[in-house]
């Protein structure tokens, strides 16, 4: 099993749909993050969490917002989704012995 | 966080030596520089780590001069698998409270 799995792989939605995307990991970290990747573009972080009662914001956090429900869960919801949205998100996680971080499989969203 | 610049883009032949240089002045005294590559489709994943001089590991080498602003990764006899997004950053993965800052990376293409 991946250390970090994130659910759906693939969705589609239309436009005005709320829609969560869900990260899951078994690596027994405590720090986890929401990046958004489009063409061209790199990797923007849109939240993250440094332990569980733990919430920031990130670049581009506007029409997100995330729950971290426990250690391994960190979700990210798009309240009413728009089609400038449409992007491939990623989930990672990371702890403080200096490993890096590890990312899941990636959630490619289209919004139609 | 240290800002990082890398070229944006890189065409090398196979078997070839490739060396991506990425310039980071501003780096702080607790900082490192770590590099990660990302398959098309995949997450970003951990290559390698340094502090200075040089380190290296089965996938690449990092040469860090001693004034620390620039580091250079060096993939020794690149084939077409090695064709993907590198990306250069730099911060303190053992008590830094500010994510990592991922840029546009260098996509580097693998040419038979």
């Amino acid at each position: 099993d991946a250390d970090v799995t994130q659910t759906p792989r693939n969705r589609i939605t239309k436009t005005g749909k709320r829609i969560m995307l869900e990260c899951s990991q078994t690596k027994g970290h405590d720090r986890m993050y929401w990046y958004r990747q489009d063409p061209g573009l790199g990797l923007r972080l849109i939240y993250y969490s440094f332990d569980v009662k733990d919430i920031n914001k990130g670049e581009i956090s506007d029409g997100y917002s995330v729950s971290r429900q426990a250690q391994a869960k960190f979700s990210l919801s798009l309240e009413s989704a728009i089609p400038n949205q449409t992007a491939l998100y990623f989930c990672a996680t990371s702890d403080l012995r200096g490993y890096g971080y590890t990312f899941g499989s990636g959630t490619r969203l289209t919004v139609v | 966080l240290a800002k990082t610049t890398q070229p944006i883009s890189m065409d090398s032949y196979e078997g070839q030596e490739v060396n991506i240089t990425c310039s980071h002045n501003n780096i702080a005294t607790n900082d490192y520089i770590t590099w990660y590559q990302q398959f098309p489709s995949q997450g970003p994943r951990f290559i390698i780590q340094g502090y200075k001089t040089k380190v290296t590991n089965e996938v690449a080498s990092l040469f860090i001069p001693a004034d620390r602003k620039s580091s250079t990764l060096s993939l020794p006899r690149v084939s077409l698998s090695d064709t993907a997004v590198y990306y250069c950053l730099v911060g303190d993965p053992y008590s830094g409270n500010t994510p990592l800052v991922f840029g546009k990376g260098t996509r580097l293409s693998v040419i038979a």
